[in-house]
């Protein structure tokens, strides 16, 4: 069954932080991927998507991800964080040949602090 | 522009009393996706609809059912509710059922059973 991972649950950072999210998923076809990001009381909001072609894919608000397929990985990563970005955001994949439904990971509640 | 319309925003029922949730998708959209997102928890699919049919189907109790109307909005009925069953509900829809459209979110529903 596919699956979704991400490593850091919570995460704090002061203002002007990089951020990097770490997500892997698992399934053996070819998938899409997306980074939805949901903010306090907020629903789910797309941040980037990867569906082929260039592995660096750039998002609203300066967010950008890489996807590296030989590691099954979509991290997220942002230069400088805002206070303004914190959230939650979760990782999901569907499929291109199977499932349609997104599978999302558990999350990573980001905290940023002025 | 628009987005996804749900409704009610906020649902108190008791034990054992029935609830309907609607969504109404963005405007051409024909494909409609019901997610249960479980206090901290990350959303889990749990049916969507393709042109008026049920196209995939997760984890959804018996005890609820699900519709997509000739206007492509789409009710999702649950009954005998139990205290489990206390969630937000969010609905997303996408254009189409090709494995590269984007789903979009509804703020969703929160439903609370006492």
């Amino acid at each position: 069954a596919q699956s979704v991972s991400q490593h850091n649950h919570h995460v704090i950072l002061s203002e002007a932080a990089s951020l990097e999210l770490g997500c892997n998923y698992s399934y053996g076809g070819t998938v899409n991927l997306f980074w939805y990001v949901q903010y306090p009381g907020q629903h789910l909001q797309l941040l980037l998507k990867y569906f082929s072609g260039d592995p660096l894919v750039k998002g609203i608000k300066g967010f950008e991800a890489e996807f590296i397929k030989s590691k099954f990985s979509f991290n997220l990563r942002k230069p400088s964080v805002q206070w303004s970005d914190t959230a939650e955001y979760f990782c999901a994949v569907n499929s291109k040949t199977g499932f349609q439904k997104l599978v999302f990971g558990t999350g990573t509640r980001l905290l940023v602090s002025p | 522009a628009a987005g996804v319309i749900q409704s009610p925003r906020h649902l108190i029922k008791e034990k054992r009393e029935t609830a309907t949730l609607k969504c109404y998708p963005i405007p051409r959209h024909d494909t409609v996706y019901w997610y249960q997102q479980g206090p901290g928890q990350d959303p889990q699919f749990l049916i969507s609809f393709y042109e008026k049919m049920q196209s995939d189907k997760g984890s959804i109790p018996d005890r609820f059912s699900a519709q997509q109307f000739s206007d492509y909005h789409s009710e999702l009925n649950m009954s005998s509710l139990e205290l489990g069953d206390s969630a937000l509900y969010f609905c997303a829809s996408s254009s189409g059922s090709s494995f590269t459209d984007t789903q979009y979110f509804g703020p969703g529903t929160r439903l609370t059973v006492l």
